[in-house]
């Protein structure tokens, strides 16, 4: 089975705070995505990573950054965090073809 | 821009009834319409499939139907149970699974 794994399922940070968003996948999976949640608004795609060191922006890449060293994982950095970045985070993998496969998510919320 | 439209945002439907779920959609260059589902504290899980080139696409009580002409894809749910409360999100992409855009999303919840 598929597994793709975030570091954290509750995150609770102060304004201005830098924040680490770690995912990991094991199954060798070329493409990885950080999207977020919201109620009403659905999946919105922040920034997605096709190869070790690619990255592209999503639809939502403001306030966010990424990063991808080793194929399995893939990072999302709010540099500085701000309220209106509370949210559910989810990560996922998947090959050309194939569906994406979702971690759990992280619910993060700035106070 | 919400290239996928989804509605109803939420859905209360009797066990043993029919539970649809519609989506529309504007980029005639999609190809690939997954519905995925999601239960409380887990990501979403691809759920069932269809490609333009057909019309219905059904997996046990789980159905899609297609209208390609006017841009729309809906997922019936026969026979509900309360196991099927759930979150679904409908999506679309180009080129298979990469990059998909989904839809707002639909609360579902049977009541036994």
């Amino acid at each position: 089975d598929v597994k793709v794994t975030q570091s954290s399922r509750y995150l609770v940070k102060r304004t201005g705070e830098k924040v680490f968003l770690e995912c990991v996948q094991d199954m060798d999976h070329e493409n990885m995505f950080w999207y977020r949640q919201d109620p009403g608004l659905g999946l919105r795609l922040i920034y997605f990573s096709y190869d070790v060191k690619m990255k592209e922006k999503g639809d939502i890449p403001e306030g966010y950054s990424v990063s991808r060293e080793k194929k399995e994982r893939f990072s999302l950095i709010l540099e500085s965090a701000s309220t209106n970045q509370t949210s559910m985070y989810l990560c996922a993998s998947t090959i050309v073809g194939r569906e994406q496969y979702f971690g759990p998510g992280t619910r993060l919320t700035v106070t | 821009q919400q290239q996928v439209k989804q509605s109803p945002q939420s859905l209360i439907v009797q066990k043993g009834g029919i539970s649809i779920i519609n989506c529309a959609y504007e980029n005639t260059a999609f190809d690939y319409f997954p519905w995925y589902q999601q239960f409380p504290g887990k990501g979403p899980a691809l759920l069932i499939a269809i490609r333009p080139d057909v019309s219905e696409k059904k997996e046990g009580r789980f159905t899609i139907s297609f209208n390609k002409s006017a841009k729309q894809f809906s997922l019936h749910i026969m026979d509900s149970q309360p196991g099927d409360s759930a979150t679904y999100f409908c999506a679309a992409s180009i080129q298979g699974a990469q990059k998909l855009v989904f839809g707002q999303g639909t609360r579902l919840t049977i009541n036994p």
